[in-house]
């Protein structure tokens, strides 16, 4: 069936660094996509979306990358903070339908 | 606090018990999406309102799985007689419209013992 999946189960980083975080989905179909963050026993929290007319959108310190023809998504982290260590997923849907599909998620450790 | 509001938060249940689980959306949304995630994934759809009507369900939502929305507001997730699969935390999420983001409570996390 369609699926998500991200390329690295985890990313360790420096505190100061950027961090870039992959997502790979399946769906031609899809056409509207989202990050969320999601810390220890919390619901996933909203950082950026991105619709499929569009290759860039940013946002503050974070920026989403859409490439189609390969069907490849990023999310950039500029400066990354201990705050922003967290599980982050990357989800899709398509425009006329109503369900969001997740990824596995990728934890990102941010070191001081 | 005016974002999406679950309760309870845990829920330790024995197996075989009914469990009732309350999602509260953001007022002004009118979808209402129920997700069951378990540990180290991301989260998966169960069923979808908007206002009252349940207009998807996801072959996940077992004949054991029921949810409601009678007003159009509040809605509660029941699962009868749990098993121990069912342990996961259940995330409720809303939205304004099927074309933005939809925004997600705390969740439940249910344990079945």
């Amino acid at each position: 069936g369609e699926s998500v999946g991200l390329h690295l189960p985890t990313l360790s980083v420096q505190e100061g660094d950027n961090s870039i975080i992959n997502c790979a989905y399946s769906n031609s179909a899809s056409d509207y996509f989202i990050w969320y963050k999601q810390e220890s026993g919390k619901g996933p929290q909203f950082i950026i979306d991105i619709r499929s007319n569009m290759d860039k959108r940013q946002g503050q310190r974070v920026t989403v990358l859409l490439n189609k023809t390969v069907k490849h998504l990023s999310l950039q982290i500029a400066a990354t903070q201990p705050g922003d260590s967290a599980v982050y997923f990357c989800a899709e849907k398509e425009t006329s339908g109503s369900r969001l599909t997740f990824g596995e998620g990728t934890q990102l450790t941010v070191n001081p | 606090d005016t974002g999406v509001s679950q309760d309870p938060r845990h829920k330790i249940t024995k197996r075989g018990q009914n469990v009732t689980f309350r999602c509260d959306p953001i007022s002004e949304h009118n979808r209402l999406y129920w997700y069951r995630q378990t540990l180290g994934q991301g989260p998966e759809f169960l069923t979808y309102f908007q206002n009252e009507a349940q207009l998807e369900k996801s072959r996940l939502l077992s004949d054991r799985f029921s949810a409601e929305r009678p007003k159009g507001s509040f809605s509660t997730l029941e699962i009868q007689r749990t098993e121990q699969g069912d342990s996961a935390m259940y995330l409720c999420a809303s939205s304004p419209t099927v074309v933005t983001e939809a925004f997600f409570g705390q969740g439940t996390r249910l344990t079945v013992v």
